[in-house]
């Protein structure tokens, strides 16, 4: 039972490269969400899809997209990415509290 | 906007001792949930207790229950008997009626030896 599975667990990035962060969860569960996490600032949320096909913004959402694929995936897509977006990004689905993937450490440089 | 605020960035008690943190938040709704989540040195987000609003029983998992106070908007975790594995990053979180969780900046808890 995998529960949600975040990639990768580590990555570096140049200002101006993009990426996308892959989630997926084997729980059948309708929300999905992708936090983000700074010394201080406990978790954000960036953007969350209550369903199939449906996404909406958190609080810091400016300089993100997202994907809801399936029921399955989520995925979190940084196209330019920028040195203010280093942190620890951790992708979770929900029913009724949170599971969350092994989070990503990313390093914009 | 719901708003959840825990008031002690960092604390540390002696192993065996009780310690309480501090949780308070702000809202409207009359149904939500309320959680603890912890998070160790290894990343990893952890679940250690859950309230349902519309219960009065506070909810309790071994060394773990809360002080659920739901005029005053406040969920205090308490941790009887800490242990030197309790030593974390402690979360509060409260989850609105949109499905949206929402946490605390956290509190740091160091058991010492």
């Amino acid at each position: 039972n995998a529960g949600v599975t975040q990639t990768p667990k580590f990555q570096v990035l140049k200002t101006g490269q993009s990426m996308t962060l892959q989630c997926a969860q084997d729980m059948n569960h309708n929300s999905m969400y992708w936090y983000r996490q700074d010394p201080g600032m406990g978790l954000r949320l960036i953007y969350y899809s209550a369903s199939e096909g449906t996404t909406d913004k958190g609080e810091v959402p400016n300089g993100y997209n997202v994907s809801r694929l399936n029921k399955r995936e989520f995925s979190l897509r940084l196209e330019s990415a920028a040195p203010s977006q280093t942190s620890v990004y951790f992708c979770a689905s929900q029913d009724p509290e949170a599971f969350f993937g092994q989070g990503t450490r990313l390093t914009v440089v | 906007a719901q708003t959840v605020t825990q008031s002690q960035p960092e604390m540390s008690v002696q192993e065996a001792e009780t310690v309480t943190l501090s949780c308070t938040y702000d809202t409207s709704e009359s149904n939500y949930y309320l959680f603890w989540y912890k998070q160790p040195p290894s990343r990893q987000m952890i679940l250690v207790i859950r309230q349902e609003a519309y219960k009065q029983q506070n909810a309790t998992e071994n060394r773990f229950s809360v002080n659920f106070q739901k005029a005053a908007k406040s969920f205090s975790l308490k941790i009887s008997d800490s242990q030197l594995g309790d030593t974390a990053m402690y979360f509060c979180a409260f989850m609105n009626r949109d499905d949206k969780i929402i946490f605390g900046k956290g509190t740091r808890l160091h058991i010492l030896p």
